[in-house]
């Protein structure tokens, strides 16, 4: 059973779309978070939710809306997409969040925007 | 990722001993992580180590923590091609209840057979 899984795995779209992707966790966290990875490797924490509640936003563009139905679940919608949105986008999952655990991540989302 | 540093690349032989050395900014970090990424795959957690202690052993690797200088180091013995990757440190980040993992730039590993 996958811990963290996101959806898509790989995905290509134009400039000026909408897309979105999906994370879900099953193991039973109260905290989820989006992160980038770009071309050169770094992570850059987008996004933090705790039991649906927005508690991280780290100066992202409002063209990145996430949204949390349940505390299993952390999707990322991004509005009007830029080629400069191309990356990885990672989901993770952690007991809480005061980080005393490890945090579990899943295996990207690589967004390519032509 | 650019409060936590690390050299960027690293090469060995097959059967050396790679070290990896991180630089991390938080003094009050609980835990420091080290993370494997393989080509194409999510982040997968290696070890960690508590900050109260200065080494933690687990089979092949070896972390050693050095608070007074902020450094964090990865030893992996008997180096292989599988492990081959890109390693992150990571320390962390922000107040409580609202806490996230920073990472370092990460090291990319090449083994060399």
């Amino acid at each position: 059973d996958t811990a963290v899984s996101q959806t898509p795995k790989y995905l290509v779209t134009q400039m000026g779309n909408d897309k979105s992707i999906k994370c879900e966790q099953n193991l039973g966290h109260d905290t989820m978070y989006w992160y980038k990875q770009d071309s050169k490797k770094f992570l850059k924490i987008m996004f933090s939710y705790n039991n649906k509640e927005l508690i991280i936003n780290e100066t992202v563009p409002n063209r990145f809306s996430p949204k949390s139905p349940d505390k299993a679940h952390l999707n990322l919608h991004i509005n009007s997409l830029e080629l400069g949105d191309s990356a990885v986008y990672f989901c993770a999952s952690s007991l809480g969040s005061s980080m005393n655990t490890e945090a579990f991540f899943g295996q990207g989302t690589r967004l390519t925007v032509v | 990722g650019e409060d936590v540093e690390q050299s960027l690349f690293l090469s060995v032989r097959e059967g050396d001993s790679s070290v990896i050395n991180c630089t991390y900014t938080d003094s009050s970090s609980t835990y420091l992580y080290w993370y494997k990424q393989e080509p194409g795959a999510g982040l997968q957690l290696l070890t960690y180590i508590f900050s109260n202690m200065d080494m933690k052993q687990d089979q092949r690797l070896t972390v050693l923590l050095n608070k007074k200088d902020k450094h964090l180091s990865l030893r992996i013995a008997d180096t292989q091609t599988g492990d081959s990757a890109i390693y992150f440190c990571a320390e962390v980040w922000g107040m409580t209840g609202r806490r996230a993992l920073t990472f370092g730039s990460g090291t990319r590993l090449q083994v060399q057979p």
